[in-house]
């Protein structure tokens, strides 16, 4: 089945640091990424599509400064989070779906946790 | 503005019994589709099933099947012979036709299978 590869899986780091989480398409083209954040014991929560050769398309809230989003080829789409801060700790989530058809599962990576001393 | 509701939070279940996870949903849009997830505790979203909104039959995968009604906007997943490895996160999310890929997530409900 189509897999979605999501690197690194876990990250510890100072206040102040940016870090970066890749999203890879390992089986298919993915023309639309989609990245989610999750805070515990809640839903996931859409931050951002992001379009191959495009700009990200933000949700209502998500600092676009914050939160770089790069889909610079069709197996890869990066989240930077630049000058990140503890409140920034939480676990971020990629997605990818084959083709646009109603009925294609979104299938996701493993998810990265973030924390931010 | 379409919105996913599952009214439980937490559930519990026997070993090797059914369990029924809710799922209620609302758009105005015809086309659409249902989908479950399970994320275990290690955080991976694993698909489980789809439903579409013009499908006749009721979907099933294995031990997982959907209680779709859709004149009442609901689309519950049934989990028959549950199993300790069941116990998770549950999340229902819906994809409208006219809004490309992306999901809409309910809150969640997490099941607990008893031994």
């Amino acid at each position: 089945g189509a897999v979605v590869s999501q690197h690194p899986s876990r990250v510890i780091c100072k206040s102040g640091t940016s870090v970066k989480i890749e999203c890879r398409s390992l089986d298919f083209q993915a023309t639309t990424m989609f990245w989610y954040r999750q805070f515990p014991k809640q839903s996931l929560m859409l931050m951002a599509t992001s379009n191959e050769g495009s700009k990200a398309t933000y949700e209502q809230g998500v600092e676009k400064d914050k939160f770089l989003i790069n889909h610079a080829s069709l197996t890869l789409s990066t989240l930077t989070v630049t000058s990140a801060h503890p409140e920034d700790s939480s676990f971020y989530i990629c997605s990818a779906s084959i083709g646009t058809a109603i009925n294609q599962p979104q299938h996701f990576g493993d998810g990265t946790r973030l924390s931010i001393l | 503005a379409q919105k996913i509701t599952q009214t439980q939070p937490g559930m519990f279940v026997q070993e090797k019994e059914a369990v029924t996870l809710d799922c209620t949903y609302d758009t105005s849009d015809p086309s659409y589709g249902l989908f479950w997830y399970k994320q275990p505790s290690s955080g991976e979203m694993i698909f489980l099933i789809y439903q579409g909104s013009y499908d006749q039959q009721n979907a099933t995968e294995g031990r997982y099947s959907l209680n779709f009604q859709k004149a009442r906007k609901s689309a519950n997943l049934v989990i028959s012979a549950s199993q300790l490895g069941d116990s998770a996160m549950y999340f229902c999310a819906m994809r409208l036709n006219n809004a490309g890929n992306m999901l809409t997530f309910g809150g969640g409900t997490r099941l607990m299978v008893k031994p």
